[in-house]
């Protein structure tokens, strides 16, 4: 099984600033036939499912915000929030559709500072 | 728009068999892989298995020999059984679709999610 972890395990910033939540898998998620990274970042707020942030690493989902961005190759990947808003308040998630069983990481918290 | 929406029991006993539903609307259910996840209380996200229209299912090793998935194409619903189950299968279980025609690919959109405690 490819083992997903994510740090650190919760973050707090301020209004306007810069959030990065870490991704790393324990073996690579890349399919060099295709060059694409089998990784998805969700976002998930209390009494909500997730929702699809990014799929391929760093294809944003349509309608989701410009200052939310991923990045990333292998086995090490990033989100990042460019300028953090009170409603980005949330738990993300990475996951790795790479091989099944398909895996997440334990989960970031983001608060605000 | 495609939903889909959990529905079952939310208090089932120890050792018995967890039963949930998920009813697509919006999208037919031939079209995608469907998943199981769940999240257990104060943990992270947990993926339990999918199916195909076909009946073509793979699940995560350590639910295996308790898990049984099934599809209905009349009703355009899938579902899941869990058995013996124990404390540890407390969590809120979400159905979702595979979002694009093959099994290793990301889930979206989801259920809204339903509480399934286990408790005598």
């Amino acid at each position: 099984d490819i083992v997903m972890t994510q740090s650190p395990d919760s973050l707090a910033v301020s209004l306007g600033e810069r959030a990065t939540i870490n991704c790393k898998s324990s073996q690579s998620v890349l399919n060099t036939s295709n060059n694409k990274n089998y990784l998805a970042w969700y976002q998930q707020k209390p009494g909500q499912p997730p929702k699809l942030l990014t799929y391929w690493a760093s294809t944003r989902e349509s309608g989701v915000p410009d200052r939310f961005s991923g990045s990333g190759s292998g086995t090490d990947f990033s989100l990042t929030i460019s300028t953090l808003q009170a409603e980005d308040v949330a738990v993300y998630y990475c996951h790795q559709y790479y091989s099944a069983p398909f895996t997440f990481g334990p989960g970031t918290k983001v608060e605000i500072k | 728009q495609v939903q889909l929406q959990e529905s079952g029991p939310g208090l089932v006993k120890p050792s018995e068999t967890l039963s949930l539903i998920c009813t697509v609307s919006g999208d037919s259910i031939k079209s995608h892989y469907w998943s199981w996840i769940r999240r257990p209380p104060g943990k992270g996200l947990e993926w339990i298995g999918y199916i195909y229209h076909t009946g073509s299912t793979n699940c995560d090793p350590s639910l295996k020999s308790r898990v049984t998935m099934s599809v209905d194409t009349s009703k355009n619903q899938f579902s899941l059984k869990l058995s013996s189950v124990t404390a540890a299968d407390t969590a809120v279980y979400y159905c979702a679709r595979g979002k694009t025609a093959v099994a290793g690919t990301w889930f979206d959109p989801w259920g809204q999610g339903t509480l399934v405690t286990v408790s005598s």
